[in-house]
């Protein structure tokens, strides 16, 4: 349980274009979903946060007019990389809580690999 | 501001050997999660830890949470080709934030 399927796992777009990555809760609802980038033997920084039917909060630094979150339903996420640049190259993943028991944690998409050329 | 340290970066041990990896926060913690990630793949929840001292086992992987709450430790034991990975700790951002701030994670190599 707790799965969450993101697509497109790799992709390769010209400079300029635009980039729609999905991430879609497989068995549970998740009314908030997290985008993480990931640069190559580094590890996971926060981009924005997703919420269901609002806005979604982006952190510091990162540009929300470039970095498109849309969280249409409780479950479906989707970021768009506008304009992409060969600086936007790297690994996005998405990931939402899950709750198991007693436990929670954050279940990750299994990542999607933009290369801007 | 907040930050999660993890030692050692890289790591690699013959099979067989043992391996530990540290985390300490900056802040106490409500929680701390343990994550591992396969190379060229996505994270995979470990575990979670909420109370002080707490000792959780899996097979040959035992975690620990500091009595403080501000540090843990991720141990395995005799270890497998398939450990390899880099293991993150991560935990809630301060303010109770449901966000997560993750170490920089420990690469291991495990040489068969």
């Amino acid at each position: 349980g707790a799965v969450v399927s993101q697509h497109p796992s790799r992709v390769i777009c010209k400079s300029g274009t635009s980039v729609k990555i999905e991430c879609r809760s497989l068995d549970f609802q998740a009314t908030t979903m997290f985008w993480y980038r990931q640069f190559p033997k580094k590890s996971l920084m926060l981009m924005a946060t997703s919420n269901e039917g609002s806005k979604a909060t982006y952190e510091q630094g990162v540009e929300k007019d470039k970095f498109l979150i849309n969280h249409a339903s409780l479950t479906l996420s989707t970021l768009t990389v506008t304009s992409a640049h060969p600086e936007d190259s790297s690994f996005y993943i998405c990931s939402a809580i899950f709750n198991r028991g007693t436990n929670y944690g954050y279940t990750f998409g299994s990542g999607t690999r933009l290369t801007v050329v | 501001g907040q930050q999660v340290m993890q030692i050692p970066q890289y790591q690699h041990v013959q099979e067989g050997e043992d391996f530990t990896t540290y985390c300490n926060s900056s802040t106490t913690l409500s929680n701390i999660q343990w994550y591992k990630q396969r190379p060229g793949g996505h994270p995979v929840f470990l575990i979670q830890l909420v109370k002080s001292g707490e000792v959780k086992k899996q097979k040959r992987l035992t975690f620990q949470f500091g009595e403080a709450k501000k540090n843990s430790s991720l141990h395995i034991t005799a270890t497998q080709t398939t450990d390899v990975g880099t293991y993150f700790c991560a935990g809630p951002r301060e303010g109770g934030s449901e966000k997560l701030v993750f170490g920089k994670g420990t690469k291991l190599t495990v040489n068969p």
